[in-house]
């Protein structure tokens, strides 16, 4: 089985932009989290979506926002990007929603902002 | 505020040396505790921990979890030019859909 897709690999965009960044579930699951890993530290939750109803929201602006949709596939975008939205952002996927234990992460897609 | 804190931070080692990096934490509703390995990109999973000194063991790699004390230490016997990553602990809470990740402890294992 494929495991978590996500795309683009990487990206560079400029300040003030906005990025549309895509994650495949693994097949039959209907969970979906973002995560923002910035160099040096941990992941970061900012979203969980279950079946495309968002269930968690992380200490991130309203320049991020996020939908899951029936295929339970999931974008995250950010709005007027800043420099510190630099980072590598990682989806999970899991079969269930209330225990993040057994989720599944991606490769990331690691973005740069200038 | 819930926190995870991962020490040390960074840890260079020579191939055949022991390694025990530890994670304390403070949370509230606290359910269990994980550790992953970074590579390059995806965290993968390495252990899942919610009792009390009961050890897990995979091959050279081993964890416990002291409840009362709040830590955990995962152990690297042997290490090799492989283990070479960063090390995540990561908590999660009853009624959350989250994990909460400390910053990780870069392990660099020279030959």
């Amino acid at each position: 089985d494929a495991g978590v897709t996500q795309s683009p690999t990487h990206l560079i965009k400029t300040r003030g932009q906005h990025v549309t960044l895509r994650c495949s579930p693994i097949s039959g699951h209907k969970s979906v989290s973002w995560y923002q890993q910035v160099l040096g530290q941990g992941p970061q939750f900012i979203f969980q979506y279950y079946e495309k109803e968002e269930r968690g929201r992380g200490n991130f602006p309203d320049r991020f926002s996020a939908r899951q949709f029936p295929n339970y596939s999931s974008e995250l975008n950010v709005n007027a990007l800043l420099l510190g939205d630099s980072a590598l952002y990682l989806c999970a996927s899991s079969r269930d929603r209330g225990f993040p234990e057994t989720q599944y992460f991606g490769p990331g897609t690691r973005l740069l902002v200038l | 505020e819930d926190k995870v804190v991962q020490s040390p931070l960074s840890l260079v080692v020579h191939e055949g040396d022991t390694v025990t990096l530890n994670c304390s934490y403070e949370v509230t509703n606290f359910r269990s505790l994980l550790w992953y390995k970074q590579e390059k990109k995806a965290p993968t999973f390495l252990f899942m921990l919610t009792s009390s000194g009961i050890e897990k063991k995979s091959g050279r790699l081993s964890s416990i979890l002291d409840k009362k004390e709040l830590f955990s230490i995962l152990n690297i016997t042997a290490t090799q030019t492989g283990d070479s990553a960063v090390y995540l602990c990561a908590v999660g809470r009853y009624n959350n859909n989250d994990m909460r990740f400390g910053a990780g402890t870069r392990l660099t294992v020279k030959p």
